[in-house]
């Protein structure tokens, strides 16, 4: 079963746009990531966030964590027609056996028209 | 030279076979992963292995077997591939610890079984 959801599942916009995109997980987690996948290829880590920080910045991302709604959100400033790709979260779940396995998302694919 | 490799890149074969998907890394890491990827869907862990002798079944491992040879290699096998195998496959590693590091992916193996 996936332990993320990611809403938009698409996403286009015009460079120099803001992309925001949402994340929503079941269980208690130890950390949430995101990575990045361009087209058919491997995916990229872009940061990680954990359960006890409530934003991270990284460039031109910045992601929240709201640990009582159990959701996370990237969103990527001043987009570029680079940033077209898919975006994973991923949650790290606590507790048991979980540790050292990620669950993704489905992912949202961000489109950046020039 | 990339940190982790998969070999081969692309594969087609024929319902039956066997096949030996191969990953090796060069990040020292001891946990290395196999997952899954289908079409609109996230990826999906087929088995996990967190030292040589420590391998694990992941949420879709019917059907797949693992091999850890070294630490720095870790094989995935179709024992008898079947049409719904057809998938993009990722090996991917990540470090040591009690918590959940980031996960460096390889770029993939395209698989496809008539």
């Amino acid at each position: 079963s996936q332990q993320g959801e990611e809403d938009p599942q698409a996403l286009s916009i015009q460079e120099g746009e803001n992309a925001t995109m949402n994340c929503s997980y079941k269980t208690s987690i130890n950390n949430l990531q995101w990575y990045r996948q361009n087209s058919g290829r491997g995916l990229v880590h872009l940061i990680l966030i954990r359960s006890n920080e409530r934003e991270k910045h990284s460039g031109r991302l910045r992601v929240t964590l709201d640990t009582s709604k159990k959701s996370s959100s990237l969103l990527i400033t001043a987009s570029r027609a680079a940033d077209t790709a898919s975006y994973f979260c991923a949650t790290d779940s606590a507790g048991g056996t979980s540790y050292g396995k990620l669950t993704f998302g489905q992912g949202t694919i961000l489109t950046v028209h020039p | 030279d990339a940190d982790v490799t998969q070999t081969p890149r692309n594969r087609i074969t024929k319902t039956g076979k066997r096949i030996m998907l191969e990953c090796s890394q060069t990040k020292g890491h001891d946990r290395m992963y196999w997952y899954r990827q289908d079409p609109g869907l996230g990826l999906r862990l087929i088995y996990y292995s967190f030292d040589v002798k420590d391998i694990n079944k992941g949420e879709i491992s019917d059907g797949y077997s693992v091999s850890r040879q070294a630490q720095a290699k870790f094989s995935l096998s179709l024992e008898s591939a079947i049409p719904n195998q057809t998938a993009l496959y990722f090996c991917a590693t990540s470090g040591q610890g009690r918590r959940t590091d980031t996960q460096y992916f390889g770029p993939g193996t395209r698989l496809t079984v008539l």
